[in-house]
C-alpha cells in the first residue's frame, strides 16, 4: 500500500528556517507529482506548493519565495525548505500525491499523517 | 481563486439517519471536485473525486453529485464511524486547488 512519511516539523523561532521531509514507499515521488497542504491549528486546509515529474513547482502566494519544494529521486523523498517562517506558518504539513484525472487536473489521493511546524518566540 | 462555500458548517445526525452536505463554487469547476473526510488528529482521506466517482475502498454509502458550479456528498445511512470533519475541493485550477472551509458531523 502506497505511504506517505513527513519528518522535521518543529518549534522555530520568527524569522528561523526549517526543512520538511517526505518519504514515500510503494511508489515512486519521481513518476507523480506531489504537493504539500497545510492546515493551521483548528482551521481548514491550505495548499502550498507542487512539484511536477519534471520539477516544475509551484507555489501559494503566502509562501512564494520564502518556500522552496524539492525532491531527491534516489531516496524518494521530497523537501519543504522554509525560510523566513511566520507566526501564520503554524500548522500541521501533509506531503499529498496528486493522482492524475485528465490532462491538466489532479486529485489529492495519498496523504501522509503531517508534520507539525510552530512559530513562535 | 476560487471559493467554496461549504453548508451547514455544523451537523449533528442520529445513527441510520440520512446526511447532505453541500458544496457551492464562486465559479463553474465542472466536475473537477473532489470530497475528503477527517477525523480529529488524522490527516484527510479522499471519498469522492470527478463529483462522483467513489475512491477504492470507501463504503457505497457515500455518494457524491453535482456539476458546475454546486455539489453534494450524501451519507445514506449514518454510522458511528462517519464522524469528523468533510471537506471538499476544487481542482479545476489546479495545481493552485482551493478547499471548502468543512463541516463538521457529530454523531448525536
Amino acid at each position: 500500500e502506497e505511504h506517505l512519511d513527513e519528518s522535521g516539523g518543529a518549534l522555530v523561532q520568527p524569522g528561523g528556517s526549517l526543512r520538511l521531509s517526505c518519504a514515500a514507499s510503494e511508489f515512486s515521488i519521481s513518476s507523480n507529482y506531489m504537493s504539500w497542504v497545510r492546515q493551521a491549528p483548528g482551521k481548514g486546509l491550505e495548499w502550498v506548493s507542487v512539484i511536477y515529474g519534471d520539477r516544475t513547482t509551484y507555489y501559494a502566494d503566502s509562501v512564494r519565495g520564502r518556500f522552496t519544494i524539492s525532491r531527491d529521486n534516489d531516496k524518494n523523498t521530497m523537501y519543504l525548505q522554509m525560510n523566513n517562517l511566520r507566526a501564520e506558518d503554524t500548522a500541521v504539513y501533509y506531503c499529498v500525491r496528486d493522482e492524475r484525472w485528465s490532462r491538466y487536473h489532479y486529485y489529492m489521493d495519498v496523504w501522509g499523517k503531517g508534520t507539525t511546524v510552530s512559530v513562535s518566540s | 481563486d476560487i471559493q467554496l462555500t461549504q453548508s451547514p458548517s455544523f451537523l449533528s445526525a442520529s445513527i441510520g439517519d440520512r446526511v447532505t452536505i453541500t458544496c457551492r463554487a464562486s465559479q463553474v469547476v465542472s466536475d473537477y471536485l473532489a470530497w475528503y473526510q477527517q477525523r480529529p488528529g488524522k490527516a484527510p482521506n479522499l471519498l469522492i473525486y470527478a463529483a462522483s466517482t467513489l475512491q477504492g475502498a470507501v463504503p457505497s454509502r457515500f455518494t457524491g453529485s453535482g456539476f458546475g458550479t454546486e455539489f453534494t456528498l450524501t451519507i445514506s445511512s449514518l454510522q458511528p464511524e462517519d464522524f469528523g470533519t468533510y471537506y471538499c475541493q476544487q481542482y479545476q485550477t489546479y495545481p493552485r486547488v482551493t478547499f471548502g472551509q468543512g463541516t463538521r458531523l457529530e454523531i448525536k
